[in-house]
C-alpha cells in the first residue's frame, strides 16, 4: 500500500518570499506523485503531475516540484509566492500499474502575507 | 474549471434520511472516482467505476452505494444517513482505467443535522 506524509500543516510566509512544501511518500512498487491545491470552498485542482521521465516537474501558477526516489520525497516549491497562492496544497501517490486510487497526505495550508 | 460537473452544490439533510449526489465526468473520461472529505478523516477514496462497472472499492461504508450509468454519468447513494457522513464529497474523473491524473468537481457539501 501506499502512504504519504506532509509533515506540515500550515506553512507561513510573506507575499514574494520562496516557499517549500514538503511531500515524503512510501510505497513498495513504483508510484506516481500529483500535487492538488484547494482554494477556500473550492474543489481539487491538479498543480503537477510525476509520471515518468524528468525529476524537476514544472506546473502551473509558477510552482514545480522534484521527484527524489532515494529519499522518497516529492517537494513543493516556488520562487516568490503571492497572495492569491493562500490555499490548501495536497500531495497524493498512486501505484503507476493497475488500479490507481489517490492516496492523499493530510493537505498543507499555506498562508501567504503582505 | 475541470470539466467534471457535481449536483447539488450543498445538502442539508436530517439523520436518517438518504441523499444521491450526481457527477458527470469530462468529455471522454471513462472512469469515475468518488471521494470524501472530512476533518478528521481527510481525503478518502470511497470507490471507482470503469466504463459502467465497479472496479475498486476503498472506505466506503456498507450505507453507501454507487453506479455508472450508460452515459457515463455516475451518482452515490447514501442511505440512513448519520451526523459523521458530514463532509465534502468529490468525485473524480480520468480517461481510462489506470495511467495517470484525476480531473475532480467542485464538490458537494453534505450536512446531515
Amino acid at each position: 500500500a501506499q502512504s504519504v506524509t506532509q509533515l506540515d500543516s500550515q506553512v507561513p510566509v510573506f507575499e514574494e518570499a520562496p516557499v517549500e512544501l514538503r511531500c515524503n511518500y512510501s510505497s513498495s512498487v513504483s508510484v506516481y506523485l500529483f500535487w492538488y491545491v484547494q482554494y477556500p470552498n473550492q474543489g481539487l485542482q491538479l498543480l503537477l503531475k510525476y509520471l515518468s521521465g524528468s525529476t524537476l516537474v514544472k506546473g502551473i501558477n509558477g510552482f514545480e516540484a522534484e521527484f527524489n526516489k532515494s529519499q522518497t520525497s516529492f517537494h513543493l516549491r516556488k520562487p516568490s509566492v503571492h497572495i492569491s497562492d493562500t490555499a490548501e496544497y495536497f500531495c497524493a501517490v498512486t501505484k503507476n500499474t493497475g488500479f490507481q486510487k489517490l492516496v492523499f497526505g493530510t493537505g498543507t495550508r499555506l498562508l501567504v502575507s503582505p | 474549471d475541470s470539466g467534471v460537473t457535481q449536483t447539488p452544490k450543498h445538502l442539508i439533510t436530517a439523520t436518517g434520511q438518504r441523499v444521491t449526489l450526481r457527477c458527470s465526468p469530462r468529455s471522454g473520461d471513462l472512469s469515475v472516482y468518488w471521494y470524501q472529505q472530512s476533518l478528521d478523516q481527510g481525503l478518502q477514496f470511497l470507490i471507482q467505476y470503469y466504463n459502467g462497472e465497479e472496479r475498486a472499492k476503498g472506505n466506503i461504508l456498507e450505507r453507501f452505494s454507487a453506479q455508472q450509468f450508460p452515459d457515463l454519468h455516475s451518482e452515490l447513494n447514501l442511505s440512513s444517513l448519520e451526523l459523521g457522513d458530514s463532509a465534502l464529497y468529490f468525485c473524480a474523473s480520468s480517461l481510462g482505467l489506470a495511467g495517470g491524473e484525476q480531473y475532480f468537481g467542485p464538490g458537494t457539501r453534505l450536512t446531515v443535522t
